[in-house]
């Protein structure tokens, strides 16, 4: 059974398009993020949602924007694509918020041309 | 805030030989260390973690990591390196929002 399951696993698109990114997780955690990883391997956090709420937005473009519609799903949506935000893109829970190891999901290659 | 440096960016080791990864870390209040593994083409598994207690820890395939308060440093470990073993390895640092802080990375190849 996958804990962290995110679709789609691939993402082409033209520049300035509309995208969305789902995330599930289906271990009863509280917490779930997105983090963006670049083409040099840095992983940085991007939001964090607890019990629906949201906990941690850091210096994201406001094009992103995250929707929890149950403790379950963490979705991404992404407006007027560019080509900076070509990543991949990891969704991860945990069950609280300090100090608990996150699970990951295999990730999402976005590729805006 | 919490920062996480990891000074080497590619290590290579033959197989067998011991291996230490170094992870330097940044925070005011006792931190939240882990280490992580990410193979090619795939999402983060963690290898091992350290809240608090005994400073050495045991993870999974075999590593371990130590916490040295004093120089601020949660090194990764493993005695004798397996093929599978190469892959990315990133440390990191949460905090109470759990809000992670990952290192840039060290790249792991292992030579036959």
């Amino acid at each position: 059974d996958t804990a962290v399951s995110q679709t789609p696993k691939y993402l082409v698109t033209q520049m300035g398009n509309d995208k969305s990114i789902k995330c599930e997780q289906n271990l009863g955690h509280d917490t779930m993020y997105w983090y963006k990883q670049d083409s040099k391997k840095f992983l940085k956090i991007m939001f964090s949602y607890n019990n629906k709420e949201l906990i941690i937005n850091e210096t994201v473009p406001n094009r992103f924007s995250p929707k929890s519609p149950d403790k379950a799903h963490l979705n991404l949506h992404i407006n007027s694509l560019e080509l900076g935000d070509s990543a991949v893109y990891f969704c991860a829970s945990s069950l609280r918020l300090a100090g608990d190891e996150q699970f990951f999901g295999p990730g999402t290659r976005l590729t805006v041309l | 805030a919490q920062s996480v440096t990891q000074p080497d960016i590619h290590i290579t080791v033959s197989e067998g030989a011991s291996l230490e990864l170094r992870c330097n870390y940044s925070y005011g209040a006792t931190p939240y260390l882990f280490w992580y593994v990410q193979s090619p083409g795939q999402g983060l598994q963690l290898l091992l973690k350290y809240f608090s207690g005994d400073t050495l820890v045991q993870g999974i395939k075999g590593f371990e990591a130590e916490f040295k308060r004093s120089q601020s440093s949660f090194n990764l470990r493993k005695p004798s390196v397996h093929w599978s073993d190469a892959a990315e390895y990133f440390c990191a640092v949460g905090g109470f929002n759990n809000d992670m802080r990952f290192g840039a990375g060290t790249r792991l190849t292992v030579k036959p």
